[in-house]
């Protein structure tokens, strides 16, 4: 059975101090994976897409990295603002169908 | 750019009553999906469209459940009868087949079914 996993499930980090968010998949045939921030009371929002191993993508003070049986997200000194839940997810096959972790819960204390 | 609107944000009903969940994706956007999320079951794809048309229904977890997209700019899902076990946040979502590694989701629509 196709199952994405994430941890930790929760992490609370000082201002500053950088992290990183793991995501563990066991698929059949992965097309891409994905990173989502979701915000309390609102839609997941899209931050990146890894498509195969060694493949890095960067936006702010977020780095996302994949292998072949993994990701991180890499959270460099971390604002209040970073605060969420990062959704990692997975698409195989067809490529259509999102497969979703549970999410990691970070929260950054000023 | 409006992004993807549902309406509405917030529904309390009762059980066995119908409830009808609205969705406006994207202008251009040609893929309609529908999500649930849950405490103990995270977020799951219920259905998605392609032009239209139903393309996998596969997630949709019962017959209470259905799914109409009439025109490329509105979709519903609907429940009945709803139950207690239904409550969850829906979410919907469209992205374009040119670019398929990015979706883009709506606010969603709490439900609970008391």
């Amino acid at each position: 059975e196709d199952q994405v996993t994430q941890s930790p499930e929760a992490l609370r980090l000082q201002e500053g101090e950088s992290s990183s968010l793991n995501c563990s998949y066991t698929v059949s045939g992965l097309r891409g994976l994905f990173w989502y921030r979701q915000d309390p009371g609102k839609g997941p929002e899209f931050l990146f897409t890894l498509y195969s191993a060694g493949e890095e993508k960067e936006k702010e003070r977020l780095k996302a990295t994949l292998t072949k049986k993994e990701s991180f997200l890499h959270i460099t000194a971390p604002k209040p603002e970073d605060s969420a839940t990062y959704l990692c997810a997975v698409t195989i096959r067809s490529g259509q169908n999102f497969v979703f972790g549970p999410g990691t819960r970070l929260s950054v204390l000023p | 750019d409006a992004g993807v609107i549902q309406s509405p944000r917030h529904e309390v009903t009762e059980m066995g009553q119908e409830v009808t969940l609205r969705c406006k994706p994207i202008s251009g956007h040609d893929y309609l999906f529908w999500y649930r999320q849950t405490m103990m079951r995270g977020l799951e794809l219920l259905i998605y469209f392609n032009n239209n048309v139903p393309i996998d229904d596969s997630g949709m977890p019962e017959d209470r459940f259905s799914a109409k997209m009439p025109n490329a700019s509105f979709s519903t899902l609907k429940i009945q009868p709803s139950e207690p076990r239904d409550s969850a946040v829906y979410f919907c979502a469209s992205r374009s087949s040119g670019r398929p590694d990015t979706q883009y989701f709506g606010p969603g629509t709490r439900l609970t079914v008391l």
